[in-house]
């Protein structure tokens, strides 16, 4: 079965420092791949996606994500972090095929000093 | 942009008793995913459907069904509560077929409290 693995629970940063959340995936193919961010109390936004050819995405609020196949890994990053973007972020798959559920890491909370 | 509309937000119950979470998807959106996520947990993938049929199913407890209407529209319906059914309750809808199926687009989601 496919996981995911983020393997920081928590991580401070100060805003404006640059930011990068990791993501490993475990799974035979290279499956789709997606970063949600949820803020409290709230739904899940999706960030970014990964489904084939450049392995260096862009996403929203200036976030980007790059895929490494040798490392089955799907970190996100961003240059200069925002007080606004303190959330939870999760890392998330889906197998391909005609099997479209996501498969969620834990998540990795992000807190941001002034 | 029209986005995923659940209802009700918040909902308090008895255990044993029974309730009902509602899914509005975004227009022209044909796929609903459930979605249940316990305090401090990931989502955890409940039930989809496909143009009205259950297209795939993981670890919903039989006690919980859903299904899904001729307006797209899904309910999720859970029967004798257990404590233990309190999560948060996420609706995702994505245009499958030749559509974009990976790309789900979540609810606010449904606070279900079982007391």
């Amino acid at each position: 079965a496919q996981s995911v693995t983020q393997p920081d629970i928590h991580i401070t940063v100060s805003e404006g420092a640059s930011l990068e959340l990791r993501c490993n995936y475990s799974y035979g193919a290279t499956p789709y791949l997606f970063w949600y961010v949820q803020s409290p109390g709230q739904g899940l936004q999706l960030l970014l996606k990964y489904f084939s050819g450049d392995t260096l995405v862009q996403g929203i609020k200036g976030f980007e994500a790059e895929f490494k196949r040798s490392q089955s890994s799907f970190n996100l990053r961003k240059p200069s972090v925002h007080w606004s973007d303190a959330a939870e972020y999760f890392c998330a798959v889906a197998r391909g095929g005609s099997n479209y559920k996501l498969t969620f890491g834990k998540g990795t909370l992000l807190t941001v000093n002034p | 942009a029209a986005g995923v509309i659940q209802s009700p937000r918040h909902l308090i119950k008895e255990k044993r008793e029974t309730a009902t979470l509602k899914c509005y998807p975004i227009p022209r959106h044909d796929t609903v995913y459930w979605y249940q996520q316990g305090p401090g947990q990931d989502p955890q993938f409940l039930i989809s459907f496909y143009e009205k049929m259950q297209s795939d199913k993981g670890s919903i407890p039989d006690r919980f069904s859903a299904q899904q209407f001729s307006d797209y529209h899904s309910e999720l319906n859970m029967s004798s509560l257990e404590l233990g059914d309190s999560a948060l309750y996420f609706c995702a809808s994505s245009l499958g077929g030749e559509g974009r199926p990976y790309e789900q687009y979540f609810g606010p989601g449904t606070r279900l409290t079982v007391t």
